[in-house]
């Protein structure tokens, strides 16, 4: 059974261009969530969608966004990007009831210049 | 406000046992739940607790206690392989999923 796919692999972007990040959860699950992990700060929640809907995201301002495709998959958007926006983005999938498992991919290294 | 808190760094030696505390501060919470990850890898799942007490997956154990709003991953036979960062998370009745910062576990030969 495949993981959790997220490409691109790296993405290197210039300060206030437009990021986006893509992400494919395990077949079956329904449920996509997007972390930042910047170095020495852990991981940071940013959003969560569930049946094509966002059901939450962390304390992050609006320039990040996402959505959720009928298939499941997701993409994170980030706008007007900032030098501190370079980390580690992690996407994690999981059954609709099963937040509390979460299957996480190899993630996205973003680097703002 | 919501908060997760648990050392930054814990070392120990190959075989023995070591114990990774996690407390919380969260309003609605709902459970714990425990993540390995490797140098360049990414998070893996290793337990989760909706209930108080002990929950035994081989050489891992991880106990909570709504009551202290605490709870810790017991790590038995350390072997190398188990050097890595250790994180606790948890989920609350906003669907809010907080992340501590993590803690580096060193194992020394």
């Amino acid at each position: 059974e495949a993981g959790v796919t997220q490409s691109p692999t790296h993405l290197i972007k210039t300060r206030g261009q437009q990021a986006t990040l893509r992400c494919s959860p395990i077949s079956g699950h329904t449920s996509v969530y997007w972390y930042q992990q910047a170095l020495g700060l852990g991981l940071q929640f940013l959003l969560w969608y569930d049946e094509g809907e966002e059901r939450n995201r962390g304390n992050f301002p609006p320039r990040f966004s996402g959505r959720q495709f009928p298939n499941y998959s997701s993409e994170l958007n980030v706008n007007a990007l900032e030098l501190e926006d370079s980390a580690l983005y992690l996407c994690a999938s999981s059954t609709s009831a099963g937040y509390n498992e979460q299957f996480f991919g190899p993630g996205t290294r973003l680097t703002v210049l | 406000g919501q908060s997760l808190e648990q050392p930054s760094e814990v070392t120990a030696v190959e075989g023995a046992i070591v114990q990774i505390n996690c407390t919380y501060q969260t309003s609605g919470f709902y459970g714990l739940s425990w993540y390995q990850q490797h140098d360049g890898g990414a998070p893996t799942f290793l337990s989760y607790n909706g209930l108080d007490g002990l929950e035994e997956t081989g050489r891992f154990s991880s106990f909570l206690s709504r009551s202290d709003s605490y709870g810790y991953l017991l790590l038995q036979e350390l072997q190398m392989k188990d050097s890595a960062s250790y994180f606790c998370a948890v989920n609350n009745r906003d669907d809010k999923i907080i992340f501590g910062k993590g803690t580096r576990l060193h194992i020394l030969p």
